[in-house]
């Protein structure tokens, strides 16, 4: 299975800083269509899961332009320019080019 | 708007079974890849398994494959989880999740939990 590796696992930003997270896949992400099935989903307190970022920079529809994706092959990075209260949660990236799809551990946000 | 409803979780003993159900609507059911993607309490989400428009393809996690079934009724916009033989670590939230297409899980259950405890 392709292992997803999230650094670091949680993360405590001022609101209004920026915060990274970095995820490594242990397989090339990089379909022969050329397209990179890489994910990344938010799960909010008490909440689903939801995704965020599809084919490692797209944002999924309502999601704010303050979350960008970025990445190639196997190193992936999400940002967000300035941290909101409603960012709260645990960050998870995800590949779904080779079955099973697999998750990264997760990386937990919170505020300072 | 999508919504995914999901039932059928609740506790049982080691080696029993549960069906749990998702009940899609506010989209084309049968023009989607479905899949079920389950949480352990106070763990990480893990893919399940995967089923394909028709139910004529399926895939599972090693760790449940040859004791859960996934199958579909398209005439209902429902999807099934039999599960048989539970144990313990198969307790969690099952999220039903629809696939966008190479994994995109771009709508979510809220979950149903299940625990496997005598």
């Amino acid at each position: 299975d392709v292992v997803m590796t999230q650094s670091p696992l949680s993360l405590s930003v001022t609101p209004g800083q920026p915060a990274s997270i970095s995820c490594k896949s242990s397989r090339s992400l990089l379909n022969s269509d050329g397209k990179t099935y890489f994910y990344w989903y938010l799960q909010k307190p008490g909440q689903s899961p939801q995704l965020l970022i599809y084919e490692v920079s797209s944002r999924s529809s309502g999601v704010p332009d303050r979350f960008s994706g970025s990445g190639s092959g196997t190193d992936f990075t999400l940002k967000i320019s300035r941290v909101e209260a409603e960012d709260v949660g645990v960050y998870y990236c995800m590949q779904g080019i080779h079955l099973p799809s697999t998750f990264g551990q997760g990386t937990r946000l919170e505020l300072k | 708007e999508v919504h995914l409803v999901e039932s059928g979780g609740g506790l049982v003993q080691p080696g029993g079974s549960l069906r749990l159900s998702c009940a899609a609507s506010g989209f084309s059911f049968s023009d989607y890849w479905m899949d079920w993607v389950r949480q352990a309490p106070g763990k990480g989400l893990v893919w399940v398994s995967l089923i394909n428009t028709d139910g004529s393809d399926t895939n599972y996690a090693d760790s449940v494959r040859g004791r859960f079934t996934i199958s579909r009724d398209n005439t209902k916009n429902t999807m099934y989880l039999q599960m048989n033989g539970l144990r313990a670590e198969d307790t969690a939230v099952y999220y039903c999740v629809r696939n966008g297409g190479w994994s995109r899980f771009d709508f979510w259950g809220q979950g149903t939990p299940v625990t496997v405890s005598p």
